[in-house]
């Protein structure tokens, strides 16, 4: 079936420095979102990718969707300790209704 | 707004119990599901919902049940309870029933089974 695979698992970052995780499918999406978990907190939606090659920004966020539309990723530009945390990507299975997410990038930020 | 309510925040069951993990949500969204959170393994799906009547069996359905009576709630049940079901198990609802629509979760659900 179809599998998303995000790295780094993780992340060790000095404060001030970019960094980027990166999602790969299996299988072409039709879209991509993206997630940020706080620690002991629960997911929260921050972007949609749909079309091939997008680019979209947040800030210090870059987010990119690959032009196969199999790969994706988060690019955060002098990291900050706000962002810490577990961030994931989701992709929708083309069988039906479910949403499968990767295994997180889990980011820690070292003062 | 509430948004998405899970409770209890956490719990902790015997082996061989059952309970039920309560979700609702009071954005009228059609779309509910759940997921498990086990460190290292994302989030998987265990079941899902396209509408009140309507579930369906997600990546890891096995030990759980779940009804969707109203469009409202959807809760989860453990029929009877296993240590390989200790996670962190987060309720989520979408719009529609369609892909391109953000995904709300619930606070969790933090359950221990020794």
């Amino acid at each position: 079936g179809q599998q998303v695979m995000q790295i780094p698992q993780y992340q060790h970052v000095q404060e001030g420095e970019d960094f980027t995780t990166y999602c790969n499918s299996s299988t072409t999406l039709s879209n991509i979102q993206w997630y940020k978990q706080r620690p002991g907190g629960h997911p929260v939606f921050l972007i949609q990718l749909v079309k091939s090659g997008e680019v979209k920004k947040q800030k210090r966020l870059t987010f990119q969707f690959g032009e196969a539309k199999k790969n994706s990723s988060l690019h955060i530009t002098a990291t900050q300790t706000t962002d810490v945390g577990t961030y994931f990507c989701a992709g929708p299975r083309a069988a039906g209704n479910k949403l499968t997410f990767g295994g997180g990038t889990r980011v820690l930020v070292k003062p | 707004n509430a948004g998405v309510t899970q409770t209890p925040k956490f719990q902790v069951l015997k082996t061989g119990q059952s309970m039920t993990l309560q979700c609702a949500q009071d954005m009228n969204h059609e779309y509910m599901s759940w997921y498990r959170q086990d460190p290292g393994m994302g989030l998987r799906l265990i079941h899902y919902s396209v509408g009140a009547g309507i579930t369906d069996q997600g990546e890891v359905p096995n030990g759980y049940n779940v009804s969707r009576s109203t469009t409202e709630d959807f809760p989860l049940r453990l029929l009877s309870a296993a240590p390989s079901q200790t996670s962190v198990y987060f309720c989520a609802s979408r719009r529609q029933a369609q892909m391109n629509t953000e995904a709300f979760f619930g606070q969790g659900t933090r359950l221990t089974v020794v």
